[in-house]
């Protein structure tokens, strides 16, 4: 049953601390988004990558957050340095572009005190 | 710009009554119309889409949808609501023709509630 695979599931961090989160999309996608979700802003969009390449990362705050997919079967969104602002669960969701649909991740709750 | 509104944040129904969760759209080319569903401390759990074809779409768990190209609506409905059905539904939009950027984007989200 192919599914994408995110780590860690959880994490709790001290402000100032860079926190990396890793994304295994199922394998042969061809896109990758990662979305943040808060009660108040619900799901953002922060990037995608097609084919490894990044189409749009409008939705993320360039001073701290950046992502990057070294290879097709590794995502990361890393956050230098946190801030108590970021805590929220981030999700990871890969797809074929032709499909049009993303299957997603189970997330990361980012906790950043 | 592509965008998707859902315009009710709850909606309350009795078991065994139909449902309907609403959306509407605005893409500037074609859409690609998809529904999805959250529960608690869970993942997005991809439910159907519409692309082309028959307006009524049949999805997962007894799901439908209408695609209404006049009305830019894409509505969620069950002809009998499970008290299992409660959960948090999303609408997401993608225009398909927009160029290199045809970004999967999300409604806010309509919790559905389901009362035995």
């Amino acid at each position: 049953d192919a599914r994408v695979t995110q780590t860690p599931r959880d994490k709790v961090t001290e402000m100032g601390q860079e926190v990396t989160m890793r994304c295994q999309p199922i394998l042969g996608h061809n896109t990758v988004f990662w979305y943040r979700q808060t009660m108040m802003q619900g799901l953002e969009l922060l990037a995608y990558f097609r084919n490894r390449a990044p189409l749009d990362d409008s939705g993320m705050p360039k001073d701290r957050f950046s992502a990057e997919m070294p290879d097709a079967t590794l995502a990361t969104l890393k956050i230098q340095p946190s801030e108590p602002r970021d805590s929220a669960v981030y999700f990871c969701a890969s797809g074929l572009v032709l499909q049009g649909e993303a299957f997603f991740g189970q997330g990361t709750r980012l906790t950043v005190v | 710009a592509q965008s998707v509104a859902q315009p009710e944040d709850q909606v309350n129904v009795a078991e065994g009554n139909p449902l309907t969760v609403k959306c509407t759209y605005s893409v500037s080319g074609n859409p690609y119309l998809f529904w999805y569903v959250q529960y608690p401390n869970r993942g997005l759990q991809f439910l159907l889409k519409y692309i082309t074809g028959d307006n009524l779409v049949k999805g997962s768990y007894g799901f439908e949808a209408e695609f209404n190209k006049s009305q830019t609506s894409f509505h969620l409905k069950k002809p009998s609501a499970l008290v299992s059905d409660s959960a948090l539904y999303f609408c997401a939009v993608r225009d398909m023709y927009g160029g290199a950027t045809n970004k999967l984007i999300f409604g806010t989200g309509t919790l559905l509630a389901v009362q035995p």
